[in-house]
């Protein structure tokens, strides 16, 4: 199992430009989620799937959109970057359950200039 | 709103024990849980805890809390150079729809 894969591994953008970072896992998992990660700051939650066909949003959402393909892939999307979004984000998957644990991917290293 | 707390940094000697705290501000039954950040990669999970336990213990690793003070510590026993990482306190209130809240993140350093 390769557990959560996320790609690209690192992004360099320019302001106005749209990109979307991809996220897999081969678990299983119903729920799917996506955080940024910024110094001093911890993982504040974006958007998340709680299941196949359903996102709500998390904390941040402001400036994002995501899409749960299937239950595999959920994937996050800058339609005009900013550099407010430099950022380190990671994906996340989890099964049902209450003591379930979260599984991160490595993370997307994003910088907008 | 949840608000977890920690400190930025802790450093100490290699063979010493590192405690690492957290306070949370959920008065709900809840799952208060610690992850290990390595430089470059992803968190991972270390142990959790729910609320109506005080003390869970796993090898090296020793999670105390204290349910009237709201505060979680996690102690490492025999700290190890491998240790240096960012650790994480999170909480997630019992229930179907709320996810995890992270605090900061603690930047241990090992000192050989």
């Amino acid at each position: 199992n390769a557990g959560v894969t996320q790609t690209p591994k690192f992004q360099v953008l320019k302001t106005g430009q749209s990109m979307t970072l991809q996220c897999a896992q081969d678990m299983n998992h119903n729920s799917m989620y996506w955080y940024r990660q910024d110094p001093g700051m911890g993982l504040r939650l974006i958007y998340y799937s709680a299941s196949e066909g359903t996102t709500d949003k998390g904390e941040v959402p402001n400036g994002y959109n995501v899409s749960r393909l299937n239950k595999r892939e959920f994937s996050l999307r800058l339609e005009s970057a900013a550099p407010s979004q430099t950022s380190v984000y990671f994906c996340a998957s989890k099964k049902t359950g209450a003591q379930a644990e979260q599984y991160f991917g490595p993370g997307t290293r994003l910088t907008v200039t | 709103g949840e608000d977890v707390e920690q400190s930025l940094f802790l450093s100490v000697r290699e063979g010493d024990s590192s405690v690492i705290n957290c306070t949370y501000t959920d008065s709900s039954s809840t799952y208060l849980y610690w992850y290990k950040q390595e430089p470059g990669a992803g968190l991972q999970l270390l142990t959790y805890i729910f609320s109506n336990m005080d003390m869970k213990q796993d090898q090296r690793l020793t999670v105390l809390l204290n349910k009237k003070d709201k505060h979680l510590s996690l102690r490492i026993a025999d700290t190890q150079t491998g240790d240096s990482a960012i650790y994480f306190c999170a909480e997630r209130p019992s229930g179907s729809a709320r996810q995890l809240t992270f605090g900061s993140g603690t930047q241990l350093t090992v000192l050989p």
